[in-house]
């Protein structure tokens, strides 16, 4: 069954702490994104790849990092450094000019 | 850069009743389409693309979009809606250059029987 997966649904943050958001496809799509979403303003890009062990900054990135160590996996970390990171996040594969999304995460600060 | 502007932020409509979703985008260079659904609490599905050819797109569940080059616009389209078309509606744009999506800030439909 291919298509693209998150986990978790949901995440908890404490102040200070460093949170990864995990996102796989078996789509063996080349390019990945991950998008931050927050009521009535769409979808903002974060990061992307669009091949293994490279990776660019989207719009904003700042308080975020990634890895793409291997073609199925991008994971976000959300470290302490973003200030409000309250909101959902929205991983995408595609192969060329379509991008395909995942279920997304919805990340909470305690 | 590219840039979409969605001209509603909600849109209210009764069930079988017609339903029309305006997109506008600006763009210095030859664009792709795309407008995505999103039910409460999901990831966003592909209900249609321009990328080439014929101006009216068809896509899943009754939609359709037209591209306007001279006026800048792929506005969404159903003839008849459903109480199960209640979501929110992204339109995205896209550089032949680079594939990256610039995406609208929503419009959300509530069908109502």
């Amino acid at each position: 069954d291919g298509g693209i997966t998150q986990s978790p649904k949901y995440l908890f943050r404490k102040e200070g702490q460093n949170v990864t958001l995990s996102c796989e496809q078996n789509l063996n799509h080349d390019a990945m994104y991950w998008y931050r979403q927050d009521p009535g303003q769409g979808l903002r890009l974060i990061y992307y790849s669009q091949i293994v062990n490279d990776f660019q900054k989207g719009d904003i990135a700042e308080g975020y990092s990634v890895s793409r160590e291997k073609k199925e996996s991008f994971p976000l970390t959300v470290t302490s450094a973003q200030k409000n990171p309250t909101a959902f996040y929205l991983c995408a594969s595609s192969l060329g000019e379509t991008q395909y999304f995942g279920p997304g995460t919805r990340l909470l600060v305690l | 850069a590219q840039s979409v502007t969605q001209l509603d932020s909600q849109v209210p409509v009764f069930e079988e009743a017609p339903v029309e979703l305006r997109c506008n985008y600006s763009s210095s260079v030859s664009v792709y389409l795309f407008w995505y659904v999103q039910y409460p609490n999901q990831g966003l599905q592909l209900l249609l693309k321009y990328l080439s050819g014929s101006t009216l797109v068809k896509g899943i569940n009754g939609f359709e979009a037209e591209f306007n080059k001279s006026q800048t616009s792929f506005h969404l389209r159903k003839p008849s809606v459903h109480i199960s078309d209640t979501a929110e509606y992204f339109c995205a744009v896209s550089s032949a250059l680079d594939y990256k999506l610039s995406f609208g800030a929503g419009t959300t439909v509530t069908v109502r029987a």
